[in-house]
């Protein structure tokens, strides 16, 4: 285990549902991210947070909104989204301005039917 | 902006065997970070290895030992003995020291089977 916990695992979830993913790091880092992992695209980095505050937006559609509440939790609201968005979702966090790499959550397998 | 190629979709190794997965980036920068990351099937993705851009010596951790080549922009992953265990997609990545930005920019992956 990497200390990142991620909830659900598994979501299946209709266009017009809304739903949220869970992330928690228990290894007192200051930034976390949200990646997407489709098969065959390298992983796409979607959110950065770095001391609760967004620095980065990699244009990502407004059906996907990030929540960081405190350093050690992430959340991602999902709203109104489309079945190319079925992916991975990962989480990960690190410590800013380290060379520490960056530890990932298991991740949410999301099924958009 | 940065880029990282994995050239090797798939590739094959037999246990207790030798395997170099390649990955090439494309940077302007003099300094930054280079990692590996394996990700086994239905498992968390953790670093393997890590290399600094700023040291001539390649990484080295266990069985897992890097061939970092600054001025080609070349960064592959040997692993000696393989086991059934390193089975697993490796994801080679690439990020800027400076900048206040901890984006990692990942290559596509190489998917590795490791056959008994």
């Amino acid at each position: 285990e990497t200390g990142v916990t991620q909830t659900p695992r598994h979501l299946v979830m209709g266009m017009t549902n809304k739903k949220s993913l869970k992330c928690e790091q228990h290894l007192g880092h200051n930034a976390m991210y949200w990646y997407k992992q489709s098969a065959k695209k390298p992983l796409e980095l979607m959110f950065v947070y770095n001391f609760k505050e967004q620095t980065e937006n990699n244009s990502v559609p407004s059906r996907f909104s990030p929540e960081c509440p405190n350093s050690s939790h992430l959340f991602l609201h999902l709203h109104t989204l489309q079945p190319e968005d079925s992916a991975l979702y990962l989480c990960a966090s690190s410590q800013v301005s380290s060379s520490y790499e960056q530890y990932f959550g298991p991740g949410t397998r999301l099924t958009v039917t | 902006a940065q880029t990282v190629t994995q050239s090797q979709p798939e590739m094959s190794v037999q246990e207790a065997e030798t395997v170099t997965l390649s990955c090439t980036y494309d940077t302007s920068e003099s300094d930054y970070y280079l990692f590996w990351y394996k990700q086994p099937p239905s498992r968390q993705m953790i670093l393997v290895i890590r290399q600094e851009a700023y040291k001539q010596q390649n990484a080295t951790e266990n069985r897992f030992s890097v061939n970092f080549q600054k001025a080609a922009k070349s960064f592959s992953l040997k692993i000696s003995d393989s086991q059934l265990g390193d089975a697993a997609m490796y994801f080679c990545a690439y990020r800027r020291t400076q900048g206040g930005s901890e984006k990692l920019v990942f290559g596509k992956g190489t998917k590795l089977t490791v056959n008994p």
